[in-house]
């Protein structure tokens, strides 16, 4: 059964770079979720998407923005990155905004040097 | 707001043994209420959920969980474990209905199975 993709697993950075990030949700999940995940810590719930409209919003920073688009993939873009931000970034999706039960990626390992 | 709390981060226990991993939630409106495994260097995945209904909810790979409103509870459980079990495992919850997915999780629990 096809999953939640997301590119790259991997990305290295230097501070002050910009960095983006992207997710491919399950066939016919309208709903996308961002979570951060640091070193050791649980997962931050980012920012939601439902029918390509931001439904939520959560600990993002200003530096952060996102979207969804019209074939329902999302974007992250992080801007002047910090050390701070190093972290495993987990996109998420659902069937819609209600049944709770979220699908998610392997992850998309940031490293800002 | 809401917040969740796991009360053991780290459980050791041998294999074929029971486990408990506890879990305490707090909301001001009723919730939905997720356990989910995380293997190293992976994404979580769903091992049950509460939505309504009964309170004894059975997931994948054997496990458990019994929603206790009085005690605002959701232990997960498994009366015997494998070494394939070990693995991160997060309690999360979230305001049912608004958003079901924006959930806020635990800090985890580093399950360990030793032979």
């Amino acid at each position: 059964a096809a999953g939640v993709i997301q590119s790259p697993r991997h990305l290295i950075k230097e501070k002050r770079e910009t960095a983006t990030l992207k997710c491919y949700p399950i066939p016919r999940h309208d709903t996308v979720y961002w979570y951060q995940q640091g070193p050791g810590q649980d997962p931050q719930f980012l920012i939601s998407f439902y029918e390509k409209m931001q439904s939520d919003k959560g600990s993002i920073p200003d530096r952060f923005s996102a979207q969804q688009f019209s074939d329902y993939h999302s974007e992250l873009n992080m801007s002047s990155l910090e050390l701070g931000d190093s972290a495993l970034y987990f996109c998420a999706s659902s069937l819609d905004l209600h049944t709770g039960e979220l699908f998610f990626g392997e992850g998309s390992r940031l490293t800002v040097l | 707001a809401q917040s969740v709390t796991q009360l053991d981060s780290q459980v050791p226990v041998f294999e074929e043994a029971p486990v408990e991993l506890r879990c305490n939630y707090s909301s001001s409106v009723s919730v939905y209420l997720f356990w989910y495994v995380q293997y190293p260097n992976q994404g979580l995945q769903l091992l049950l959920k509460y939505l309504s209904g009964s309170t004894l909810v059975k997931g994948i790979n054997g496990f458990e969980a019994e929603f206790n409103k009085s005690q605002t509870s959701f232990h997960l459980r498994k009366p015997s474990v494998h070494i394939s079990d070990t693995a991160e495992y997060f309690c999360a919850v979230s305001e049912g209905n608004t958003n079901a997915g924006k959930s806020t999780f635990g800090d985890g629990t580093t399950l360990t199975v030793k032979p």
